[in-house]
């Protein structure tokens, strides 16, 4: 299975901050990496898809780049909205992985 | 606009059985391939089961191989799991998920195994 390890687990951060969230894949994956922004007591909301593709309707300063093993979500301009859990997954081969997730916290 | 809407969830009891559906609707269903992607309470998403669109070959999680039995209707654009020997363990909100050109996700249905 591929393991996706994903950095930090949880982030303080301020409205206005500039926001990295690293995901590892365990061996090549291509460009088949999603991020999801998750709220308490809803379903994932997909971001990225194809490790960089804008989901329809998700604001701009999200963005995601990397290919292979690498792979970083940037939220250019956190907004107070942006407050929730974040997780990666691989969708190359099953079984599908995910991240572990990173809390992004108000500082 | 991509609908998937899963209903079957409930309580059951430990080694009892429940058969969770996917509904879907906005889109060419017998292309996608499915998934079904479950969340136990405060953890994280944990991939169950895979389908193909057309050949429907399927893919299982060690945790629920030989327990669960995914499947599809294309006739009724509906995604079935018939989850079997049913544990503690298996509690968790039940996704279900599309892939096409992007991933599509329902928004879950509650599973508890309780006696």
């Amino acid at each position: 299975d591929i393991q996706m390890t994903q950095s930090p687990s949880t982030l303080s951060a301020s409205v206005g901050d500039r926001v990295t969230i690293t995901c590892r894949a365990s061996q090549s994956i291509s460009s088949w990496l999603a991020w999801y922004q998750q709220k308490p007591g809803k379903a994932p909301k997909l971001l990225i898809y194809k490790a960089s593709s804008l989901e329809s309707g998700v604001p701009s300063r999200f963005s995601g780049s990397g290919s292979g093993t690498e792979f970083t979500l940037t939220i250019s301009s956190l907004q107070p909205d942006d407050f929730a859990t974040y997780y990666c997954q691989q969708y190359s081969s099953y079984p599908w992985t995910f991240g572990q997730g990173t809390k992004v916290e108000i500082k | 606009e991509v609908q998937l809407l899963e209903s079957g969830g409930g309580l059951a009891q430990p080694g009892g059985s429940l058969r969770l559906s996917c509904a879907a609707s906005g889109f060419t269903f017998s292309s996608y391939a499915m998934s079904w992607v479950r969340q136990a309470p405060g953890k994280g998403l944990e991939w169950v089961s895979g389908i193909s669109g057309s050949r429907g070959s399927t893919y299982y999680a060690d945790s629920g191989k030989g327990r669960f039995t995914i499947s599809r209707d294309n006739s009724k654009n509906t995604l079935y799991l018939q989850m079997n020997s049913l544990r503690a363990e298996d509690t968790a909100v039940y996704y279900c998920v599309g892939t096409g050109m992007t991933l599509a996700w329902g928004q879950g249905t509650l599973v508890t195994v309780s006696s």
